[in-house]
């Protein structure tokens, strides 16, 4: 069964950094491309980005809100995917899930973790 | 990037209805297209992709269909358990985008 855990969230003042983790089981960690979404309070889904597998790159793409700010990262050895964020703003409070992709579609996600960025 | 707009942003219905969702892309995106059903407090739960395939298990009340820019979810009879809130994405390029979600309510 496939399983990903987020972990690591909390409150954290603006311009203030966080990194939240999301472990993975069930399936060949190494093989898959990882994505992160957002979900502002109340709001709708906001693609955050995306790593490819090793063995296809291992690139990341961002959306523009993030881009220079977050850093997605995986650690294979440990099934595990990171999203690394500096300079956090305000803007940024949101539930953020990781998820599996198949192709670009999330096929599979996790329960997600609360993001508080706030004074 | 490529704009995803859903509409209506939400509609009441009964149970038996039959219910549609439509997604428009700002530009033509070859069927690359999930829709994606939300329940409160929870993930976000795959239901079509490729514009028309059926995710696993999910039930064949719910069919997708279009191409281009255009895109519809169909509920063919609604279900208790298929109040939520629904969204569009398109897979054609990064960065993804997300519709705006569309809250099916209970009338």
């Amino acid at each position: 069964e496939v399983q990903l855990v987020e972990s690591g969230g909390g409150l954290v003042k603006p311009g203030g950094s966080l990194r939240l983790s999301c472990a993975a089981s069930g399936f060949t960690f190494s093989n898959a491309w990882m994505s992160w979404v957002r979900q502002a309070p109340g709001k709708g889904l906001e693609w955050v980005g995306r790593i490819k597998s090793k063995a296809d790159g291992g690139t990341t793409d961002y959306a523009a809100p993030v881009k220079g700010r977050f850093t997605i990262s995986r650690d294979d050895s440990k099934t595990t995917l990171y999203l690394q964020m500096n300079s956090l703003k305000t803007e940024d409070t949101a539930v953020y899930y990781c998820s599996t992709l198949n192709v670009a579609y999330s096929n599979y996600w996790g329960q997600g973790t609360l993001v508080t960025v706030s004074s | 990037d490529i704009q995803m707009t859903q509409s209506p942003s939400s509609v009441s219905a009964s149970v038996g209805d039959r219910v549609t969702i439509t997604c428009q892309a700002s530009q033509g995106i070859n069927g690359w297209l999930a829709w994606y059903q939300q329940k409160p407090g929870k993930a976000p739960k795959l239901l079509i992709y490729a514009a028309s395939s059926l995710q696993s298990g999910v039930p064949s009340r719910f069919s997708g269909s279009g191409s281009g820019t255009d895109f519809t979810l169909t509920i063919s009879s609604l279900q208790p358990e298929d109040f939520a809130t629904y969204y569009c994405q398109q897979a054609n390029s990064f960065p993804l985008t997300f519709g705006g979600g569309t809250k099916v309510e209970i009338k």
